[in-house]
C-alpha cells in the first residue's frame, strides 16, 4: 500500500518550455503534498508543501512563479516549471502523506523522482 | 531549529562486514525519527521508524533504536550485501514543527562482493 506515483520520470526540453510533473497518490488519499529538489549527490531540498484545495507553502528562496504548484484533488499535485533554464536541471521527487493528516510517527511515501534535464 | 546530522559517506564496505552509520538531532518537541533508502535513479523508501524513547525500528536486518538521552538514531546491520548499496537518509519529524520531515545530508554505501 501507500504507492506514490510519478510522471515522468525523465524530461529532456529546450530552455524557455514548461515542464509540467504529476505526483499521484494512487492507493490512498493524500492530504499533503511535498516537492523536493534534489542535486547531484547532496540531500533533498524541500520546495514546497501543498495541502489540497489550497495554495502551496514555499520554503525561503524557491519561487513561486517559477515553479508552479497546484494540488486540486486528495490524489494529485503537479508542478511546473514555467519558462525552464539549464539551472533548473535537476531531479525533482515528490511525496505525500496519507489522509489521516499529520499524525506522530507518520512517513512520508516518496515518488521515484523526475529527472529534468534543460538543454 | 530542528536538524539531523548523519556522518558523510561514502561508506565503503566489503560484503557481510557490520555496518553503522550514524545519525543524530536536535529537535525542539519529541519527534518520531525515520530511515529512508534511496537506490540509484529512484525516489526515497521508508527503511525503519521509531516514534518514542527507546523504541528499536527494524526492516530486512537493519535496525535503529530510539536512544533520547543521546539523541541519536544510528543506523546497523550485521552483514551487508551488495543489494544494500544505495544513500541512506536519517530524518525527523517534529510536531511542534508541523510535522515537516527534516532530512540528513544522506550517506552513500558501497558494498564491495
Amino acid at each position: 500500500g501507500a504507492v506514490v506515483s510519478q510522471h515522468p520520470s525523465w524530461v529532456i526540453c529546450k530552455s524557455g518550455t514548461s515542464v509540467k510533473i504529476e505526483c499521484r497518490s494512487l492507493d490512498f488519499q493524500a492530504t499533503t503534498m511535498f516537492w523536493y529538489r534534489q542535486f547531484p549527490k547532496q540531500s533533498l531540498m524541500l520546495m514546497a508543501t501543498s495541502n489540497e484545495g489550497s495554495k502551496a507553502t514555499y520554503e525561503q528562496g524557491v519561487e513561486k512563479d517559477k515553479f508552479l504548484i497546484n494540488h486540486a484533488s486528495l490524489t494529485l499535485s503537479t508542478l511546473t516549471v514555467t519558462s525552464a533554464h539549464p539551472e533548473d536541471s535537476s531531479f525533482y521527487i515528490c511525496s505525500a502523506r496519507g489522509g489521516e493528516g499529520a499524525i506522530v510517527g507518520q512517513p512520508q511515501h516518496f515518488g521515484d523522482g523526475t529527472r529534468l534535464s534543460i538543454l | 531549529g530542528d536538524s539531523v546530522t548523519q556522518m558523510e559517506g561514502p561508506v565503503t564496505l566489503s560484503e557481510e562486514a557490520f555496518l553503522t552509520i550514524n545519525c543524530t538531532y536536535t529537535a525542539t518537541g519529541y519527534p518520531s525519527l525515520f530511515w529512508y533508502v534511496q537506490y540509484p535513479g529512484e525516489g526515497l523508501q521508508l527503511l525503519l521508524k521509531a516514534t518514542k524513547a527507546d523504541d528499536k525500528g527494524s526492516n530486512k536486518g537493519f535496525e535503529a533504536t530510539y536512544r533520547k538521552e543521546t539523541t541519536s538514531f544510528h543506523l546497523e546491520k550485521g552483514s551487508v550485501q551488495v543489494s544494500d548499496s544505495a544513500v541512506y537518509f536519517c530524518a525527523l519529524s517534529d510536531p511542534t514543527g508541523g510535522f515537516k520531515t527534516i532530512f540528513g545530508a544522506g550517506t552513500r554505501l558501497f558494498v564491495k562482493a
